[in-house]
């Protein structure tokens, strides 16, 4: 199975600040790597998908970069409503895997 | 709109099963893979399971290999996991989502069903 390693597993951040999270496959995942966003009590919601791709509805300020192994979501300029636990989760082959999440809180 | 909602959750003995259904709405039920995907209290995301568009092709996370059963009905448009022989730790909240065409991404979430496994 592969493996995703995500970090920072927590952070605190301002509004306005810019905010980068890592994950890091066991192997090369050629790219298959979502990032999704969890707010308490709610399910997930799909921000990137295919390592670069903005999903519909989702505000520009979120993008993700990355191949073989390392891929990155960043959010330039935090807002309020982005505060929230990030996944990322590799598709490449199954069993399908999650990071362990980075909780992104306020300063 | 498409639309997931899960049912069949509540509280089970160890040993004891339990059935969840996802019934899907808004889009074309039998064009997508679908997947279960479980959360701990105040843990992260597990990917559980996926079923391909025909059923004919079926992933298993393995903690639940050999007691857990993904099938899905096209006709009613809905999703199932049997589950059997349930531990403590399969606790958690079940979610229901739609893969892609081609597996890969979860596009849409149903919004969960609880599991609790105690005596």
């Amino acid at each position: 199975d592969i493996q995703m390693t995500q970090s920072p597993s927590s952070l605190s951040a301002s509004v306005g600040d810019r905010v980068t999270i890592t994950c890091r496959a066991s192997q090369s995942i050629g790219g298959s790597l979502n990032w999704y966003e969890q707010k308490p009590g709610k399910a997930p919601n799909l921000l990137i998908y295919d390592a670069v791709s903005l999903h519909s509805g989702v505000p520009s300020r979120f993008s993700g970069s990355g191949s073989g192994t390392d891929y990155t979501l960043t959010i330039s300029g935090l807002q309020v409503e982005d505060f929230a636990t990030y996944y990322c989760q590799q598709t490449y082959s199954n069993p399908q895997t999650f990071g362990g999440g980075t909780k992104v809180e306020i300063k | 709109e498409v639309q997931l909602v899960e049912s069949g959750g509540g509280l089970v003995q160890p040993g004891g099963s339990l059935r969840l259904s996802c019934v899907a709405s808004g889009f074309t039920f039998s064009a997508y893979w679908m997947t279960w995907v479980r959360q701990s209290p105040g843990k992260g995301l597990e990917w559980v399971a996926n079923i391909r568009q025909d059923g004919s092709e079926k992933s298993y996370v393995d903690s639940v290999k050999g007691r857990f059963t993904i099938s899905r009905d096209n006709a009613k448009n809905s999703l199932y996991l049997q589950m059997s022989s349930l531990r403590a730790d399969d606790t958690a909240v079940y979610y229901c989502a739609r893969g892609g065409v081609l597996n890969g991404r979860q596009e849409y979430w149903g919004q969960g069903a609880l599991v609790t496994v105690s005596s």
